[in-house]
């Protein structure tokens, strides 16, 4: 069973640009979220989609969005970037259903620099 | 709001030595926890769970209980590995208005095993 795939694993910005990270969720898994990894604040969260819709929203600027499309798949999509948006950006997927809630699955992660 | 505390790394020990991490938490609602680990260049991996007041939770040798009273999570193992050597999350989710997959993270703890 494939696991949660994100793509790209590693890219440079420049300050201004936007980026927008992929992520594919397990085969069957209707719940998407992204998290955002910094060594200073931790673990985050961005947001979570389930069904195409935004179910969850952190507490992030407007810079940051993000979309799931019928298969699932996620988008998300930081616009303006700063300095402070480097990070290691984290997609897990889930099946979100009765006991299973936070149980998540996570990719390796999309390292976004930001010079 | 949801918050999560743990204690700081790195935590340096032995092999065979006794684990425990120590892991407390603040929520409005009635939280599951869980234990997550990140292994060097991986994603995060679910290591146990427990949703509801003195449940354990257990997985690979590791235990939690759900301390409600103290409103504590400790990580606990009897005889660390080697290949323990990680970064152990703590972390909570509230099922109050479907927001069961956006956990709040602690800040990690690492793990340093030696040989």
């Amino acid at each position: 069973k494939a696991g949660v795939t994100q793509t790209p694993r590693y890219l440079i910005k420049t300050r201004g640009q936007q980026v927008t990270l992929s992520c594919s969720p397990i085969s069957g898994h209707r719940s998407v979220s992204w998290y955002q990894q910094t060594p200073g604040q931790g673990l985050q969260f961005l947001f979570e989609y389930f069904s195409e819709t935004q179910r969850n929203k952190g507490n992030f600027p407007g810079r940051f969005s993000g979309r799931q499309f019928s298969n699932s798949r996620s988008e998300m999509n930081v616009s303006t970037l700063e300095l402070g948006d480097s990070a290691l950006y984290l997609c897990a997927s889930s099946r979100a259903t009765g006991m299973v809630y936070g149980e998540l699955f996570f990719g390796e992660g999309s390292r976004l620099t930001v010079l | 709001g949801n918050s999560v505390t743990q204690m700081e790394g790195p935590v340096t020990l032995s092999e065979e030595a006794f684990l425990t991490i120590n892991c407390t938490y603040t929520a409005t609602g009635y939280p599951s926890l869980f234990w997550y680990v990140q292994y060097p260049g991986e994603g995060l991996q679910l290591l146990l769970k427990a949703t509801k007041a003195d449940d354990k939770g257990s997985n690979k040798g590791f235990e939690a209980t759900y301390r409600k009273e103290t409103t504590s999570f400790h990580l606990e193992k009897g005889s660390v590995q080697v290949s323990d050597s990680a970064v152990y999350f703590c972390a909570l989710s509230d099922l109050l208005n479907n927001a069961g997959n956006m956990l709040t993270f602690g800040g990690g703890t690492r793990l340093m095993v030696k040989p």
